[in-house]
């Protein structure tokens, strides 16, 4: 079956501009997350949504960023007035559900450039 | 909230050998670790994993083991072989309230296996 798919792969972009990122998780998952992959660090969490619940925030580093989720299926992530150290790549993972012990498969991402 | 320490950053070895690679986390509430791989390209792959009531955990080439006590964990690859070069993140969950939560994850080691 198909995985969670992202796009655009790549997006280069102008300092001030904004982006969006779409995340097409797994279908039936009802979890989806959104996470930040600098160059030799790890993943950073950004944002959790959880079916109908209102989404678990504590990621976003500043607010800049935002996301959606819309019909609990397709979400996008926003950055406005886009900064050189937002260059990054932007992980999508969806699972089954959040509770427990339940796998997250990740998308392959979309690398941002802000030049 | 969890913190993740992994380590080394980069770890080469020939093909055949053992690789070993450490966690440890600060949250002793912390419960399920899963390993995941990412090769260039693609997003992370969950490999293998392991619950807080489990001490080790074996899946052919791969085990990982858990020190509840030490708060450490680490991913054991032996017979090495060169498609098992990528970056390896072990991550933490630490259970929140409400019954959901996300991952913690460490800053990932480079493994490069030599033929």
């Amino acid at each position: 079956g198909a995985g969670v798919s992202q796009s655009p792969s790549n997006k280069v972009t102008e300092k001030g501009k904004d982006v969006e990122l779409r995340c097409d998780p797994i279908s039936g998952h009802t979890a989806l997350y959104w996470y930040r992959q600098s160059l030799g660090q790890g993943l950073e969490f950004l944002i959790y949504f959880q079916g109908n619940s209102a989404p678990d925030k504590s990621g976003l580093p500043s607010d800049r960023f935002s996301a959606e989720r819309t019909g609990g299926s397709v979400s996008t992530l926003t950055i406005q007035r886009t900064q050189q150290e937002d260059s990054a790549v932007y992980l999508c993972a969806s699972s089954l559900s959040g509770l427990r012990e339940v796998e997250q498969f990740f998308g392959p991402g979309t690398r941002l450039t802000v030049l | 909230g969890e913190n993740v320490e992994q380590h080394p950053s980069t770890l080469s070895v020939q093909e055949g050998d053992s690789a070993v690679i450490k966690c440890t986390y600060s949250d002793s509430a912390s419960n399920y670790f899963p390993w995941y791989k990412q090769e260039l390209g693609k997003g992370p792959q969950l490999i293998i994993d392991i619950r807080s009531n489990v001490g080790e955990k074996k899946d052919q080439r791969i085990a990982v083991t858990l020190n509840k006590t030490a708060k450490h964990f680490s991913l054991h690859i032996t017979e090495t072989q060169p498609e098992d070069s990528a970056v390896y993140f072990c991550a933490a969950r630490l259970p929140l309230n409400s019954g959901y939560s996300t991952l913690t994850f460490g800053k990932g080691t480079m493994l490069l296996v030599s033929p």
